[in-house]
């Protein structure tokens, strides 16, 4: 199985702030890795995939990059409603697998 | 907007069986793979199983492998999951998804208790 792993596990940030998350996989997984942001008790919301494309209807302040190995997920100028949990999954291969999450948190 | 929305959870003993449901509309459900997906409470995102569009290809993780069976109905627009043996590990709430390189469109889930 393909391993995921996410840093930092938490993160405490302002509003404004320009935040970076890694999401480290454990074999080489091309382009096939999706970041998510979950809210408490609702459903994820596909932010990026393909590692890099923006899903419709998802801020232009959410950008994606990396290949291979190393992705990152980046929040250009965070705003009040970006306060969440971030995932990120490889599509690569069954089974899809999901980093750990990073919690974003209010300085 | 597309909808997908699960029924059929509960409070259910050690070793009983449940049947998720997941309902869609609003688009052409025959024509997406689809996948459930869970998470514990507290806990991360586990993905649980995957089936094609024309249900010819199935997976399942490994921590459900001949426990649980996916399937579909396309005539009904409709996703399930049986899933047998239950163990306490399996408590979660179940999301049925859409996939589309990512999940594109998740449903808001339903939840799964496994206690005696």
């Amino acid at each position: 199985d393909i391993q995921m792993t996410q840093s930092p596990s938490s993160l405490s940030a302002s509003v404004g702030d320009r935040v970076t998350i890694t999401c480290r996989a454990s074999q080489s997984i091309s382009r096939y890795l999706n970041w998510y942001q979950q809210k408490p008790g609702k459903a994820p919301k596909l932010l990026i995939y393909a590692a890099s494309s923006l899903q419709s209807g998802v801020p232009s302040r959410f950008s994606g990059s990396g290949s291979g190995t190393d992705f990152t997920l980046t929040i250009s100028s965070l705003q009040p409603e970006d306060f969440a949990t971030y995932y990120c999954q490889q599509s690569y291969s069954t089974p899809y697998t999901f980093g750990q999450g990073t919690e974003l948190e209010i300085k | 907007e597309v909808q997908l929305v699960e029924s059929g959870g509960g409070l259910v003993q050690p070793g009983g069986s449940l049947r998720l449901s997941c309902a869609v509309s609003r688009f052409t459900f025959s024509s997406y793979s689809m996948n459930w997906v869970r998470q514990a409470p507290g806990r991360g995102l586990e993905w649980v199983s995957y089936i094609s569009s024309s249900s010819d290809t199935i997976y399942y993780a490994d921590s459900v492998k001949g426990r649980f069976t996916i399937s579909r109905d396309n005539a009904k627009n409709s996703l399930y999951l049986q899933m047998n043996s239950l163990r306490a590990e399996d408590t979660a709430v179940y999301y049925c998804a859409r996939e589309v390189g990512g999940f594109e469109y998740w449903g808001q889930g339903t939840l799964v208790t496994v206690s005696s």
